[in-house]
């Protein structure tokens, strides 16, 4: 059961784009459509902002969109902000014996 | 609207086993599309999922764990539980509460608890 590998960090000034990948196998973020991301500021508890790969619950901000090519997912934030800071982490349905993997994570940096 | 809050021993010897509690308010825990699960988080490291159970006492466990955890579920207290056997300090974690959505389109950790750090240590 190995986790989704996630870039250790990522930087940008306020107001650009930056993009997390999540890489997994054909057996999880390549063959469900159960991608789901969690933003976890420090000492907090994970909090969804996207699932299903591309959709977003009620109250998170549009400038958070997800993706998926094949068996790599993505976390797009447009138009960084300062409270973006935080640390994000994938998760994929991976079948019905492995059922649940998270990515390693990926600390987010508004320079 | 839905909040969940994790109780239980801060300190746990080790060969012990880890006990814990959700309680579920604002909501009810005798739902279809939602189960309940266990998250963990050691210092300074990622999120790895423990476990589920529905409110019909139906369990799936993460398999390198599952021969240490027990879940329960108590509807009338509208409550989850953990039980983690024969602890060593690798399971030394902040540890989660969470609902999770299952449907046949959606499937998500929607709701967590705020966490509860577990030590295990003599």
């Amino acid at each position: 059961q190995s986790a989704l590998t996630q870039p250790r960090s990522v930087s940008g000034s306020p107001g650009q784009s930056v993009t997390i990948s999540c890489t997994g196998t054909s057996s999880d973020v390549g063959a469900y459509n159960y991608v789901s991301w969690y933003q976890q500021h420090p000492g907090k508890a994970p909090k969804l902002i996207i699932y299903d790969v591309n959709k977003r619950p009620s109250g998170v901000p549009d400038r958070f969109s997800g993706s998926r090519s094949a068996n790599t997912a993505s976390l797009t934030i447009s138009g960084l902000q300062a409270e973006d800071e935080a640390d994000y982490y994938c998760c994929s349905y991976a079948g019905t014996y492995t059922f649940e993997v998270f990515g390693t994570g990926t600390k987010v940096t508004a320079l | 609207q839905v909040q969940l809050q994790e109780s239980g021993p801060g300190l746990v010897k080790p060969s012990e086993t880890l006990s814990l509690t959700c309680t579920v308010s604002g909501g009810s825990i005798n739902t279809y599309y939602w189960s309940w699960s266990w998250i963990r988080q050691p210092p300074g490291k990622g999120l790895e999922w423990i476990g589920y159970i529905f409110y019909s006492g139906t369990t799936t466990y993460s398999p390198p764990l599952k021969s240490r955890v027990t879940m329960s579920v108590d509807t009338s207290k509208n409550q989850f539980s953990l039980n983690l056997s024969s602890v060593t300090a690798a399971d030394t974690a902040v540890y989660y509460c969470a609902r999770l959505l299952m449907t046949s389109s959606s499937f998500a950790f929607d709701i967590w608890g705020l966490g509860t750090m577990v030590t295990v240590s003599s």
